[in-house]
C-alpha cells in the first residue's frame, strides 16, 4: 500500500513564473486536502476535494492558485506569477469517508517545498 | 474562529527523561483533536487521536487526553529516545456538517531534540 506522493519535492522557481504541483492520493480515497507550512509554523488549509469536486477553499488561495482533480484521482495545484511570498512547503494529504463515519484520519505525503527567488 | 496553541519550542532533553508537550485549543462545537509528528525530511504523520472529551489517544508510547474542561490536550512520554527528535504538531479537525469537509488546523509546531 503506497502512501500519497508528491511530484516534485523542490522546487526553485524565479518571481512571476508559473509552477505547478502534483499530488496522488492513496487510492480509493475520495477525498483530498491541500495545506501550505510556511517555516516554523503548522500547515494551513488551502483547499478541499470530495471526489473531483473542489467544495472548499480557504481565503489563503488567492486568484493566482488555481487547484484541480479531474477524474477524482490525482490532483494538480498551479501558482500563477509566483511572488516571494509563496515561499512554502505545500503538503498534500488524502483521507477516506466510510458512510456517515464522524472522523477520518488524513494521510500526509512529503510536501513540496517551493522556493521563489 | 478555531485555534490551537502549543508549547513553544524548542524543547531539549536526555534520553529516558518525561515529556510533556502543552497543547489549548479555541473551538465552537465538539472538535477532534490530534497530534502529529513530522521526522526531519518527512511528511506530517499522525500520532495519536482523541474524538470526543476524557478520551484518551496513545501510540508508541505517547499519550494524550481530551480534556473539555480544560480546553487541553497535553502530548506525554514516559521515557524519550533519541528517535523521538521531530516536529510535533497539535491539530483539531474543523468539522462541517455541510459536505463534511474535515480539515485540520494546527498548531506553530515544537521541536523536539532528544540527546543520548
Amino acid at each position: 500500500d503506497t502512501g500519497v506522493s508528491q511530484d516534485p519535492r523542490h522546487k526553485i522557481t524565479k518571481r512571476g513564473q508559473n509552477v505547478t504541483f502534483r499530488c496522488d492520493p492513496i487510492s480509493e480515497h475520495n477525498r483530498l486536502y491541500w495545506y501550505r507550512q510556511t517555516l516554523g509554523q503548522g500547515p494551513e488549509f488551502l483547499t478541499y476535494f470530495q471526489n473531483e469536486a473542489q467544495l472548499e477553499k480557504s481565503r489563503l488561495l488567492s486568484d493566482r492558485f488555481s487547484a484541480e482533480r479531474p477524474k477524482g484521482s490525482f490532483s494538480t495545484l498551479e501558482i500563477q506569477r509566483t511572488e516571494q511570498g509563496d515561499s512554502a512547503m505545500y503538503l498534500c494529504a488524502s483521507s477516506r469517508t466510510l458512510d456517515r463515519v464522524v472522523m477520518e484520519t488524513q494521510y500526509f505525503g512529503p510536501g513540496t517545498r517551493l522556493l521563489v527567488l | 474562529g478555531n485555534s490551537v496553541t502549543q508549547m513553544e519550542g524548542p524543547v531539549t532533553l536526555s534520553e529516558e527523561a518525561f515529556l510533556t508537550i502543552n497543547c489549548t485549543y479555541t473551538a465552537t462545537g465538539y472538535p477532534s483533536l490530534f497530534w502529529y509528528v513530522q521526522y526531519p525530511g518527512e511528511g506530517l504523520q499522525l500520532l495519536l487521536k482523541a474524538t470526543k472529551a476524557d478520551d484518551k489517544g496513545s501510540n508508541k508510547g505517547f499519550e494524550a487526553t481530551y480534556r473539555k474542561e480544560t480546553t487541553s490536550f497535553h502530548l506525554e512520554k514516559g521515557s524519550v529516545q533519541v528517535s523521538d527528535s521531530a516536529v510535533y504538531f497539535c491539530a483539531l479537525s474543523d468539522l462541517r456538517a455541510i459536505q463534511g469537509a474535515q480539515k485540520l488546523v494546527f498548531g506553530q509546531g515544537t521541536r523536539l531534540t532528544i540527546n543520548p
